[in-house]
């Protein structure tokens, strides 16, 4: 069983659509973290959490810990949004990464 | 330039043979990182480190070594390269106030 379960696997969106990708996680954590990788391209931190919700541009990071759950948002989605977008969270001195989630932004 | 560096981007390597892949950042975060992305399998921990000199087992870390001599470099090494072993390799730092910064990542091929 993995420690932390992305939903969906994949999806695709029309350009302007709001998304939604979801992670759940069965630990106790210190942290969740958002990260982007785009084709071919590295990984960049977007969020870092523990708790509430942050909002960066167009991306909102929100996490419940008592449902151990946490949701990125997109609004007004574009094509360079077309990236994989993976979870991860620490608790203590272990870490665990989801598989991630694969977007794809059709104008 | 500041930040985190990977070296080399690539490498073709012989199978059985010594294979070292750099890294090294320019800030003295305490936690560094060792990953192998795959097909498949997402990321996965190699070895991390909490600081120089202290050093543990991630999740697939049979065939690397690490060291952490000083706080900027995490070398990894595979003694005895596999074909199992090509694969791309992201270093990453932590720190608790940015969160995780990746490495550009060397992309590993072991024929």
């Amino acid at each position: 069983k993995n420690e932390v379960e992305q939903s969906p696997q994949n999806l695709t969106a029309q350009e302007g659509e709001f998304i939604t990708i979801n992670c759940s996680y069965s630990v106790g954590i210190s942290a969740l973290h958002w990260l982007q990788q785009h084709p071919g391209g590295g990984i960049v931190s977007l969020f870092m959490l523990s708790s509430g919700k942050k909002k960066h541009g167009r991306l909102i990071a929100t996490i419940n810990i008592q449902e151990k759950h946490s949701s990125l948002h997109i609004t007004a989605s574009h094509p360079r949004d077309s990236a994989v977008y993976i979870c991860a969270v620490n608790t203590g001195n272990q870490f665990y990464f989801g598989t991630g989630t694969s977007l794809t932004v059709i104008p | 330039d500041a930040g985190i560096t990977q070296s080399p981007r690539y490498k073709i390597t012989e199978t059985g043979r010594q294979v070292t892949l750099m890294c090294h950042q320019t800030w003295s975060h305490s936690y560094m990182f060792w990953y192998r992305q795959d097909l498949g399998h997402g990321l996965r921990l190699i070895y991390y480190s909490a600081a120089a000199d202290i050093t543990d087992k991630g999740e697939v870390p049979d065939g690397y070594v690490v060291s952490r001599s000083k706080t900027e470099n995490f070398p990894l090494t595979l003694e005895s390269a596999t074909r199992s072993q090509t694969s791309v390799y992201f270093c990453a730092t932590r720190s608790s106030r940015v969160g995780y910064t990746f490495g550009s990542g060397t992309r590993l091929t072991v024929v």
